[in-house]
């Protein structure tokens, strides 16, 4: 079954970029979601169909994909933004949702 | 406004049994595809089962013949039954609903049903 591979962290001092990546075998054919999980809370979408964010979403939130990587990237980092942090594509074959480990977003 | 609220968490012993609920507000529980996705301590995100808008469902292998997924239009609420739990069914349960359009990604969620397998 198809594997998506997250980083288990990302560490990054407040104002700087933060760039978490997904890798999956050519994932850059598939759409990619992230979601933002903050501790005790459930996941909150934060980019949708690779690039889109939802609404309500800072502008600091982007993301792209290519090839075997998909990024999301935090521009202008705040402590407010320090969380869990996971993509998701659907397998083609099955419609099902699969998710990658996560990774903890720490503001130093 | 959209909003999922679940209930029914708790403690249970294994090879009990345990329903959990997610009563939908701001949509009709017909509307959208609707999973139940679970989350172990310091493990990712896991589906558990779906209901599509058209009334099929699935669910993975690890707890095929054991979960059941339903939902009641008239109380526009999502259940999960869970028999026979093992102590490897322990987990945060939230329910989720899918955005509209193709492949589109999880738009709302709940806030989450702690539930724990255990002597």
């Amino acid at each position: 079954s198809y594997v998506l591979t997250q980083s288990p962290s990302v560490s990054v001092y407040p104002g700087k970029t933060a760039n978490i990546t997904c890798g999956g075998i050519d994932i850059g054919s598939k759409s990619v979601h992230w979601y933002q999980q903050k501790p005790g809370q459930a996941p909150l979408m934060v980019i949708y169909y690779d690039s889109g964010r939802p609404s309500g979403i800072p502008e600091r939130f982007s993301g792209s994909n290519s090839g075997n990587t998909a990024t999301l990237t935090i521009n202008r980092v705040e402590a407010g933004d320090e969380a869990d942090y996971h993509c998701q594509v659907w397998d083609t074959s099955t419609d099902h949702p699969i998710f990658g480990g996560g990774t903890k977003l720490t503001v130093l | 406004e959209v909003q999922l609220v679940e209930s029914g968490g708790g403690l249970v012993q294994p090879g009990g049994s345990l329903r959990l609920s997610c009563a939908a507000s701001g949509f009709p529980v017909t509307g959208n595809h609707l999973y139940w996705v679970r989350q172990t301590p310091g493990k990712g995100l896991e589906w558990v089962s779906l209901i599509l808008a058209g009334g099929r469902t699935d669910y993975p292998a690890s707890v095929k013949g054991r979960f059941t997924i339903s939902r009641d239009t008239s109380e526009n609420t999502l259940s999960l039954q869970m028999n026979n739990l093992r102590a490897e069914d322990s987990a945060v349960y939230y329910c989720a609903r899918q955005g509209l359009g193709y492949n589109y990604g999880f738009d709302s969620w709940g806030q989450g049903a702690l539930v724990t397998v255990s002597s």
